[in-house]
Order: structure tokens, then sequence, then C-alpha cells
């Protein structure tokens, strides 16, 4: 089975420019979380939704930064205009909502990593 | 102060030696709590879950301690493929799943 999908892999960009990052979920899945990694502060959760709807935007850093998730099986975070500082890998993931058995395994996506010059 | 803290480590131990992790949380609401473990340059993946009881999967335990806020990973017989960064994992009611920065973990022949 494909696992969570994302793209790019690796992006260079230049400050000012927009960025789109992707994600495909794993089927049937109906979270979604959107985070952010460096050295410095770790793995941040930006943004999740459930069944396409955001629940907790708290992460986003500002205004620069947009999600959506249009339909269950494709969601983008937009960075316009990107800045140095968002230099990153930006990981996407995808969970059932695991029933009574509480929350469900966490699957990621093998990230993508944004340089900013 | 974050939601999730763990001592960012490294830890350098050698073959077999036994290496214990820390991790404590701040919002109380807090229901299911996890370990990942993510190797370098790779996307974190999931460890083992954790339980008030505690749990032990082969060479790896778990612990809880909801009074404390406080979680453990415990791992006995170190190998050198458990060198990798393992990160600690609170979830809240709504799903909200934050990470700790990670405690980075080096075992040398």
């Amino acid at each position: 089975d494909a696992g969570v999908i994302q793209s790019p892999r690796h992006e260079v960009t230049e400050m000012g420019q927009e960025v789109t990052l992707r994600c495909k979920p794993i089927s049937g899945h109906d979270y979604l979380f959107w985070y952010r990694q460096t050295m410095m502060r770790g793995l941040e959760l930006l943004i999740y939704f459930n069944n396409n709807v955001p629940i907790d935007d708290s992460g986003m850093p500002e205004d620069r930064f947009s999600a959506k998730m249009p339909n269950a099986s494709f969601s983008t975070l937009k960075i316009q205009p990107s800045e140095p500082r968002d230099s990153a890998v930006y990981f996407c993931a995808s969970k059932t909502s695991g029933g009574a058995g509480g929350p469900g395994e966490l699957f990621f996506g093998e990230g993508s990593r944004l340089t900013v010059l | 102060r974050k939601e999730v803290e763990q001592d960012p480590g490294p830890f350098n131990v050698p073959e077999g030696a036994t290496v214990a992790f820390n991790c404590t949380y701040s919002n109380s609401a807090s229901q299911s709590f996890f370990w990942y473990r993510q190797d370098c340059r790779k996307e974190p993946k999931l460890l083992m879950s954790v339980y008030s009881s505690g749990n032990e999967d082969g060479r790896f335990t778990a612990q809880l301690n909801r009074a404390s806020q406080y979680i453990s990973l415990l791992i006995r017989d170190s190998k050198l493929s458990d060198s990798a960064t393992y990160l600690c994992v609170a979830v809240t009611g709504g799903f909200k799943t934050i990470f700790g920065a990670g405690t980075r973990l080096f075992v040398k022949a």
C-alpha cells in the first residue's frame, strides 16, 4: 500500500517566492497533520485537519503560511512570500481516529526539504 | 514553555548498555502518549505506545506517570542499530499530536 506521499522532496527557492508543498494522505485516514522540523525548534505542529476541516492552526507561524485540504486525498501548505527562516523540513502525516482503541498510529511522509536563499 | 519537553542529549553509550530517556508534558488534558523513533534524514516512525501500567516491547520499556506528567523510555542491551533520535509524543483531546524536540542516542561499538 502507498504511504503518505509528499512533493516536492527538495525545493530551493529565493526569498520572496511562493512555495507550495503537497501531500496525499493514506486512503481512509481522516486526520492530516502538517509539521515543520528544524534543528533549533524540533518538530512543530503547524496545522491539522479532520475530515478535510482545519481543527487547529495555532501553530501556523504567521499570515504568510496557509494550508488547505480541498478533498480527502490532497492537502497543500503554501508559503507566500518565503523567507530564509522558513528553511526546514516540512512533514505531512495522516492517521485514523482509531475507533474505541484511541488515536491510531501517525504515518509520516518522507518530508519536503525547503531551502530559501 | 514547550508542551512536551525532552533532554536533547546526545547520549553516547557503549553497546550493551542500558539507557533511559525522560519526557515531561505540560497539558494535563493529554490523553495518549507514544514514543517515536527518527533516523537521520528520515521521517519519524512509531516505536511504541505508553500506558499507565507500563509496557514492554522486547528490549524497550515505556512508563507513564500521570500525576507527575512524566513519560520514560528504557532501552536495555543497546545495539548499534538503536542509534537514532527518540521523540516523545502527547495527544490531547481532538487528537492534537505534539512532539518533543527529541533525544539523540549514539550507541558505540
